[in-house]
């Protein structure tokens, strides 16, 4: 196991289109969480799964996005008619059912939506 | 809810000198978790160190070491003998007790110079 994975690692898209991205989790880990980072900022939460189930959604999550976690492993995060703020790095990672211990993350997905 | 706050946006000295990075936060709750992670140019978050808040005894890890003071509510992170591969953006981040995912602060970015 390489640690958490997470693609495209880039991707530029035109705004109003719909963006999708991935996260494999470490294998071992049931938690799953997405942090959205702007430029010189702390990442912020936007969601979280343990195993399937969607557990806690921050309000920064707008109708425009969705995240899922089909079977407990990988995960998708979908924005919908992307706008020039959604421009940002867009950050997995996962924990054991422990998250006291901390996160793995992943490298991110940075977005740029012109 | 409780928030994280980091006072120094940047940061700058010289290779093999000592550095101390603060971290402030609030919160209402007696047990909870405190992490500093360290996020390299171009490169995943990988957590450096870790603190019990029922634990009066500072984390070490190595090079890295902590200064909690939990009256006070702060959480500083000290690094000896600066390396220049300790050049990166620094976060503070906490958990409640009860609570699942990391909020962080603005983090600190230093810079390690030869």
């Amino acid at each position: 196991d390489t640690g958490v994975s997470q693609n495209p690692r880039h991707k530029i898209t035109k705004r109003g289109q719909n963006v999708t991205f991935r996260c494999d989790p470490i294998s071992e880990h049931n938690r799953l969480y997405w942090y959205r980072q702007t430029l010189g900022q702390g990442p912020e939460f936007l969601t979280y799964f343990q195993n399937e189930a969607q557990l806690e959604k921050s309000r920064l999550l707008s109708d425009r996005f969705s995240a899922e976690r089909p079977k407990g492993s990988f995960s998708t995060l979908e924005i919908q008619r992307t706008e020039q703020g959604d421009s940002a790095m867009y950050l997995c990672a996962s924990s054991t059912r422990d998250p006291n211990y901390g996160y793995t993350f992943g490298s991110g997905t940075r977005l740029t939506v012109v | 809810a409780q928030t994280v706050t980091q006072s120094q946006p940047e940061m700058s000295v010289q290779e093999a000198e000592t550095v101390t990075l603060s971290c402030t936060y609030d919160t209402s709750e007696s047990n909870y978790y405190l992490f500093w992670y360290k996020q390299p140019p171009s490169r995943q978050m990988i957590l450096v160190i870790r603190q019990e808040a029922y634990k009066q005894q500072n984390a070490t890890e190595n090079r890295f070491s902590v200064n909690f003071q939990k009256a006070a509510k702060s959480f500083s992170l000290k690094i000896s003998d600066s390396q220049l591969g300790d050049t990166a953006m620094y976060f503070c981040a906490f958990m409640g007790q009860g609570a699942q995912k990391l909020v962080f602060g603005q983090g600190t970015r230093l810079t390690i110079n030869p």
